[in-house]
């Protein structure tokens, strides 16, 4: 079955530092990929959609500016999160859907726990 | 404002015991409605549900659509402890990001020996 890698798992940084994150599908290509960021005991909420070759879509309320995406493949996108606060604390997964099939069967990675000290 | 709702948030049974996981949901423009096993952090998906009163079902899981009264549930029966997880409920309305799935907070079932 498809595979979506996320990368790291947990991370640990200091305020002011700037963390990347990975998604990569494995056996499948994507033009779409997406990153979710969920708070403690809240739902998943959609961040932004990267798009391979072009400027990312975020949902209104996301800063563009502070979590920078970059789709360069159609294998991997990153989020960077700048200049992390501690607010910026939480849950990121990134989710994939292969080229061609059903828009709503999303694959999703593992997520990352960022905690910013 | 869209909003999905599951219930209960949290469920304890033994091995063996079916349990029926709720999910209502308020969405403009619905399309169809997703469940989701969440363990270890990534979910997998289990059902796409977009007609209402068409069970799907693989294996011990079955789920159903009511798209008059705005709900659907996921069953599972004969529980193993391999079916503790969070069990996640998205509805996708028409239009938008295709990767604009709104979630309830989920059902965390925990399944006792």
């Amino acid at each position: 079955g498809a595979v979506v890698s996320q990368h790291p798992s947990w991370v640990i940084c200091k305020s002011g530092t700037s963390v990347k994150i990975e998604c990569r599908s494995l056996d499948f290509q994507a033009t779409t990929m997406f990153w979710y960021r969920q708070f403690p005991k809240q739902s998943l909420m959609l961040m932004a959609t990267s798009n391979e070759g072009s400027k990312a879509t975020y949902e209104q309320g996301v800063e563009k500016d502070k979590f920078l995406i970059n789709h360069a493949s159609l294998t991997l996108s990153t989020l960077t999160v700048t200049s992390a606060h501690p607010e910026d604390s939480s849950f990121y997964i990134c989710s994939a859907r292969p080229t061609g099939s059903q828009a709503e069967k999303l694959f999703f990675g593992s997520g990352t726990q960022l905690s910013v000290l | 404002e869209d909003k999905v709702v599951q219930s209960p948030l949290s469920l304890v049974v033994h091995e063996g015991d079916t349990v029926t996981l709720n999910c209502s949901y308020e969405v403009t423009n619905f399309r169809s409605l997703l469940w989701y096993k969440q363990e270890k952090k990534a979910p997998t998906f289990l059902f796409m549900l977009t007609s209402s009163g068409i069970e799907k079902k693989s294996g011990r899981l079955s789920s159903i659509l009511d798209k008059k009264e705005l709900f659907s549930i996921l069953n599972i029966t004969a529980t193993q402890t391999g079916d503790s997880a969070i069990y996640l409920c998205a509805v996708k309305p028409r239009g938008g990001s295709q990767g604009n799935l709104i979630f309830g907070k989920g059902t965390k079932l925990s399944v006792k020996p």
